[in-house]
């Protein structure tokens, strides 16, 4: 199975600073098939991203992803207050989907 | 607006049968994979599987012989069904929907999650 490392852990950053979240698959993942969820604490996951670099419907464009091969990246441009939250990686080019162990966003 | 809800019992002994449903209202079921996510406690999250609305399923590996998911088109929902749990089994379920059509695509829609505990 593909293995997803997202780091780091936590990154601790102030509103309006530009978080950069890493994620690493053990062998190649085809753009087309990485995604990232963005989740608060008691809630679901919410898809932010799709095919490495397409936002997902009502995501506001300070969310952006990249990336290639086994590297990818989410960069959020200038956190707001509600951008704080863990958020995940996903491959879905072979099953098992597999997720990274997520990047906490704290103030 | 498609929407999932999870339901099913918050307390399993261990040894016994995990059975979840999640139910979809506002829209078909036609076409989509259908997944079960689970996170424990303060971890990451974990895929489980998908049945397509043909009946087709993928499992992880190392659930594979404890897990049936499966679709019931009538009613517009689908299941989970993990045998012989343990204390290890105690996460917040979720079903989603991948984006679709076809093979392959992320989760664009999810359910809020039930919470089941494993113990006696």
């Amino acid at each position: 199975e593909i293995v997803l490392t997202q780091s780091p852990g936590t990154l601790s950053l102030s509103p309006g600073e530009r978080a950069t979240l890493s994620c690493r698959a053990s062998q190649s993942v085809s753009a087309r098939y990485l995604a990232w969820y963005q989740q608060k604490p008691g809630q679901a996951p919410r898809l932010l991203i799709y095919d490495t670099s397409r936002r997902a419907t009502g995501i506001p464009d300070r969310f952006s992803g990249g990336g290639s091969g086994t590297d990818f990246t989410l960069t959020i441009s200038r956190l707001e207050a509600e951008d704080f939250a863990v958020y995940h990686c996903q491959q879905y080019l072979s099953s098992p989907w597999t997720f990274g162990q997520g990047t906490r966003v704290e103030i | 607006q498609v929407h999932l809800q999870e339901s099913g019992p918050g307390l399993v002994k261990p040894s016994e049968t995990l059975s979840l449903n999640c139910f979809v209202s506002g829209g078909s079921m036609s076409g989509h994979y259908w997944n079960w996510v689970r996170q424990s406690p303060g971890k990451g999250l974990e895929w489980i599987g998908f049945v397509h609305d043909s009946g087709t399923t993928s499992y992880k590996s190392s659930l594979k012989s404890r897990v049936t998911i499966s679709v019931d088109r009538s009613n517009n929902s689908f299941s989970l069904r993990l045998t012989s749990v343990t204390a290890a089994d105690t996460a917040r379920y979720y079903c989603a929907r991948d984006q679709g059509p076809g093979y392959g695509y992320s989760l664009d829609i999810w359910g809020q999650g039930t919470m089941v505990v494993v113990s006696s």
